[in-house]
């Protein structure tokens, strides 16, 4: 089964504009992170945020964390076309079991 | 630093025959995961070992699906038979310990059952 729901399932935008993906899950977590998957090839971690922090940058990312809403969010600033890709949001629960959700599917237009 | 290397990166093979994936994780890395990805959903876990140990495999479809890691470095997984609905990627990753932050991924294995 899978915990994290990712919205918007697409996501379309231009260089340089500033893209939005949430996360909702169902468990209380351990820590949540969020991975990047170019086609065709796996997947990079990008960011972890645990479940007693509310915000974390890292580079041109942001996430935050709302474990009352138990929901999610990455940021991109300033994004690039070697940004397209599809971004996934992971809940571990404990022991790295980790749970993905669907994903967002991101394109950068130049 | 080599990353997590994983053979044959792609493969098609016919309903009820059995299929095998190799997976070298990142020296050093004590857990080793294989993960199910059909196309458009995210990955599902399917077995964790921890050295030469089996501490997750709650979804491994157990009377199709076979994993060994025997001396707690490279590790493969069996599909025998096979299924239509297998057709997916199987991944591979890696982290130094269960408690790890990041998990290291492979290129993972692309299978097609016609």
């Amino acid at each position: 089964s899978q915990q994290g729901e990712e919205d918007p399932q697409a996501l379309s935008i231009q260089e340089g504009e500033n893209a939005t993906m949430n996360c909702s899950y169902k468990t209380s977590i351990n820590n949540l992170q969020w991975y990047r998957q170019n086609s065709g090839r796996g997947l990079v971690h990008l960011i972890l945020i645990r479940s007693n922090e509310r915000e974390k940058h890292s580079g041109r990312l942001r996430v935050t964390l709302d474990t009352s809403k138990k929901s999610s969010s990455l940021l991109i600033t300033a994004s690039r076309a070697a940004d397209t890709a599809s971004y996934f949001c992971a809940t571990d629960e404990g022991y790295s079991t980790l749970t993905f959700g669907k994903g967002t599917m991101l394109l950068v237009s130049p | 630093e080599a990353g997590v290397a994983q053979s044959p990166r792609y493969k098609i093979i016919e309903k009820r025959q059995s299929v095998a994936f190799w997976c070298n994780p990142i020296s050093g890395h004590a857990t080793l995961y294989w993960y199910q990805q059909i196309l458009g959903q995210g990955p599902k876990l399917l077995i964790q070992f921890q050295n030469n140990g089996v501490v997750d495999d709650s979804q491994l479809p157990k009377d199709r699906f076979s994993a060994e890691r025997l001396k707690g470095v490279d590790s493969t997984l069996k599909i025998q038979p096979a299924k239509l609905e297998d057709s997916a990627v199987y991944l591979c990753a890696s982290s130094f310990t269960r408690d790890s932050d990041e998990q290291f991924f492979g290129p993972g294995t692309r299978l097609t059952v016609l």
